[in-house]
C-alpha cells in the first residue's frame, strides 16, 4: 500500500526566512493531496488541497508543489512569522480510497 | 456553528476505568473518523463511518469501540484503559470519504494514571 514519508521531523528558521518540508509517497496513482497546520493545543486546520493534475497551488503565505514524477510533495513557508509555528502534517489519498497521513514536521520560527 | 465538537477536552483516569468520548458534527457530512494522536504527534486513525459501513483499523485493540447514533454522532469507548491508552484522540468528519477534506474537531486529551 501507499507509504509517505515527511521530512524534516523538525525544522527551526528565523523569522522572515523560508522554511520548506517535503513528503514523498509510493503510490504513483495517487491522486488528492492535503496539507494540514496544527498550532500548539490546538487540532487539525486544512492549509490546503491539491489535485494531481496541479502542480503549483499558492496560499497565503506559502506555496505547495505537486512533483509527479517524483511523487514528491512540498510546502514551502516564504517569509516565516512566528504564527507559522505548529505542527505540518501532509496527507495523501492513494489509489485505494485510503487517506495516508505523514508522520509531521515541528516547525519553530524564531525572532 | 457549524464545525466538529468533542467532549470532553481533558480526562485523567485510572488504569482498567471505562471511558467514552463524544463527536458531534453539524457540518451535515455523512462520514465521520477517530484518531489518535500520541506523544510524538503521530496520527494513527481508527475507525471511519458511515451509514453504511464501519471500517476498523485491525491494529487497534478490542478494548476500543465506537458508537453511533446518527451520521452526525460519533463516541469512542475504552472499555479498559492501559497506560498506552494515554493520548490526545481526534474526532473528523467529511462529506463522503473518498474526495473530501477531513474537518478536525479540537480533541480530547486522555491521561491514564
Amino acid at each position: 500500500g501507499e507509504q509517505v514519508e515527511q521530512r524534516p521531523p523538525h525544522l527551526s528558521v528565523r523569522e522572515g526566512d523560508s522554511a520548506f518540508i517535503t513528503c514523498t509517497y509510493t503510490d504513483p496513482n495517487s491522486y488528492y493531496f492535503f496539507w494540514y497546520k496544527q498550532e500548539p493545543g490546538a487540532s487539525l486546520q486544512l492549509l490546503m488541497k491539491v489535485f494531481s493534475s496541479t502542480e503549483i497551488n499558492e496560499g497565503q503565505g506559502f506555496t505547495v508543489l505537486l512533483n509527479k514524477k517524483d511523487k514528491r510533495l512540498s510546502l514551502n513557508l516564504t517569509a516565516a512569522h512566528p504564527g507559522d509555528s505548529a505542527a505540518y502534517f501532509c496527507a495523501v489519498r492513494d489509489s485505494n480510497y485510503q487517506l495516508i497521513w505523514g508522520s509531521g514536521t515541528k516547525l519553530i520560527i524564531k525572532p | 456553528e457549524t464545525a466538529v465538537f468533542q467532549t470532553p477536552n481533558y480526562h485523567v483516569t485510572q488504569v482498567g476505568n471505562e471511558v467514552s468520548f463524544n463527536c458531534k458534527q453539524t457540518l451535515g457530512h455523512d462520514t465521520m473518523y477517530w484518531y489518535k494522536q500520541d506523544s510524538k504527534k503521530l496520527l494513527k486513525i481508527m475507525f471511519s463511518y458511515n451509514n453504511k459501513q464501519l471500517i476498523v483499523n485491525e491494529t487497534v485493540p478490542r478494548r476500543f469501540s465506537p458508537q453511533s447514533s446518527d451520521k452526525a454522532h460519533l463516541n469512542l469507548r475504552i472499555k479498559s484503559v492501559e497506560p498506552e491508552d494515554s493520548a490526545v484522540y481526534l474526532c473528523a468528519s467529511s462529506y463522503g470519504d473518498n474526495y473530501a477534506e477531513q474537518f478536525f474537531g479540537p480533541g480530547t486529551r486522555l491521561t491514564v494514571l
